[in-house]
């Protein structure tokens, strides 16, 4: 596609339950992040995958949080048991395998726990 | 471990007058140091970046940034500033010369544009 496609745009979900993510990058990028926005806490990285290589799974805050990311392409973000403290935005980003540098980001899926 | 300072969480400017964002960063290798923009419900949109080519980098929307190494600073700069420029700016940095690594953000810096 043109840009990173995110969805929903936002979601509202119950304390306790889980949720999916999705990110769609741009074609042809084989690097993907993402990244957590909430107030007082600005971006925090979550993970990275690039390539087939094993992700960067540094960034996640719990055992709560995973990602997937099937064919090289689109990625799932998954939170279980979802928390108060898990809404945020949250938003993807892609870069190209080209010296680019700079990610190209989505609009974000925002995530409301009540 | 590399790491992005913005000095000041809000910054107001009269339509017209100068804009300054700072950034200084911290990194023991060279750095690649990037603005992004935010405008309200939106993803983040890159302004410019570094490089370690020239270090007057020009972006888009008539915005420019300086790198001075002896400051390790990356401060953001406009000419004269539109209505359209409110909107939140982020600093960043990726170390390391690659484009696979994962960029550290900085705080924010809220830009208000009065008439």
């Amino acid at each position: 596609g043109a840009g990173v496609s995110q969805s929903p745009s936002n979601k509202v979900t119950e304390k306790g339950k889980d949720v999916e993510l999705r990110c769609d990058p741009i074609s042809g990028h084989t690097a993907l992040y993402w990244y957590r926005q909430s107030l007082g806490q600005g971006l925090e990285f979550l993970i990275y995958f690039q390539g087939n290589s094993a992700p960067d799974k540094s960034g996640l805050p719990s055992d709560r949080f995973s990602a997937e990311r099937t064919g090289g392409s689109v990625s799932t973000l998954t939170i279980q048991r979802t928390q108060q403290e898990d809404s945020a935005v949250y938003l993807c980003a892609s870069n190209p395998t080209a010296t680019n540098y700079g990610y190209t980001f989505g609009s974000g899926t925002r995530l409301t726990v009540v | 471990a590399q790491s992005v300072t913005q000095l000041g969480s809000h910054v107001s400017v009269s339509e017209g007058a100068l804009v300054l964002l700072r950034c200084n960063y911290s990194s023991s290798v060279p750095p690649y140091l990037f603005w992004y923009v935010q405008y309200p419900n939106q993803g983040l949109q890159l302004l410019l970046k570094y490089t370690s080519a020239a270090t007057l980098v020009k972006g888009i929307n008539g915005f420019e940034a300086e790198f001075k190494k002896s400051e390790t600073s990356f401060h953001l700069t406009k000419p004269s500033a539109h209505m359209s420029d409110a909107a939140e700016y982020f600093c960043a940095v990726l170390a390391g010369g690659t484009s696979y690594g994962k960029l550290t953000f900085g705080q924010g810096t809220i830009l208000t544009v009065h008439p």
